[in-house]
């Protein structure tokens, strides 16, 4: 399995607070993604990292930012958590452009 | 823009039985495909995927994907079922962005139950 860890693995949280949420791959890969998954949707891609601050925006980008200051860790933060953001977030890893892209294991967010 | 389409979100079939789970895809380049199978609560775990090589993949846990170009198609087929392939499989399907990552589009998702 790839290295891939996500942290917390579940949170509940209030509407209008912040949430950080923590990807952390031990591959060393250039590329890391943010999905969220909802039923019906399949899994949507929220941003995305091709480097060191080196971030781009995916489909469902709005109320979402990353970070990623290290090649390891890529942060998606929620400025202000709205119910609509209840969902099961999922990173990704890729070694290249067209390499396949590994999962980490996901982080159930429930907004109140 | 690139898209695709999984016909059915559930299928039920008996164990021993073909599963036969349809994709469909639309791609204004060449695309990449991917299927993927996700058991409850865990991450997409990669089943096989198609990069312009052979036509017919071959993936883990016996299952199979034919690259159709004229009917736009990457169905997964698995000729016996077996009670641990039920699951929920997604396929993707992704393109090449140069200088930039490679995003995937995924379908909506097929839910495998797999009956005695």
């Amino acid at each position: 399995d790839a290295g891939i860890t996500q942290s917390p693995r579940h949170k509940v949280t209030e509407t209008g607070t912040p949430v950080t949420l923590r990807c952390h791959q031990t591959e060393n890969h250039r590329y890391m993604y943010w999905y969220r998954q909802d039923p019906g949707h399949g899994l949507r891609l929220i941003h995305y990292s091709y480097g060191v601050k080196d971030t781009d925006k995916g489909e469902v980008s709005d109320g979402y930012s990353v970070s990623r200051s290290k090649t390891e860790d890529f942060l998606l933060t929620l400025e202000s958590a709205t119910s609509s953001q209840t969902s099961v977030y999922f990173c990704a890893i890729s070694a290249l452009e067209t390499d396949t892209q590994y999962f980490g294991p996901g982080t159930r967010l429930t907004v109140l | 823009a690139q898209s695709v389409t999984q016909l059915g979100s559930h299928v039920s079939v008996s164990e021993g039985a073909l599963v036969l789970l349809r994709c469909n895809y639309s791609s204004s380049v060449p695309p990449y495909l991917f299927w993927y199978v996700q058991y409850p609560n865990q991450g997409l775990q990669l089943l096989l995927k198609y990069t312009s090589a052979a036509t017919l993949v071959k993936g883990i846990n016996g299952f199979e994907a034919e690259f159709k170009k004229s009917e736009t198609s990457f169905h997964l087929t698995k000729p016996s079922a077996h009670m641990s392939d039920a699951a929920e499989y997604f396929c993707a399907v992704s393109k090449l962005n140069t200088g930039t990552a490679s995003k995937l589009t995924f379908g909506t998702g097929t839910r495998l139950q797999v009956t005695l």
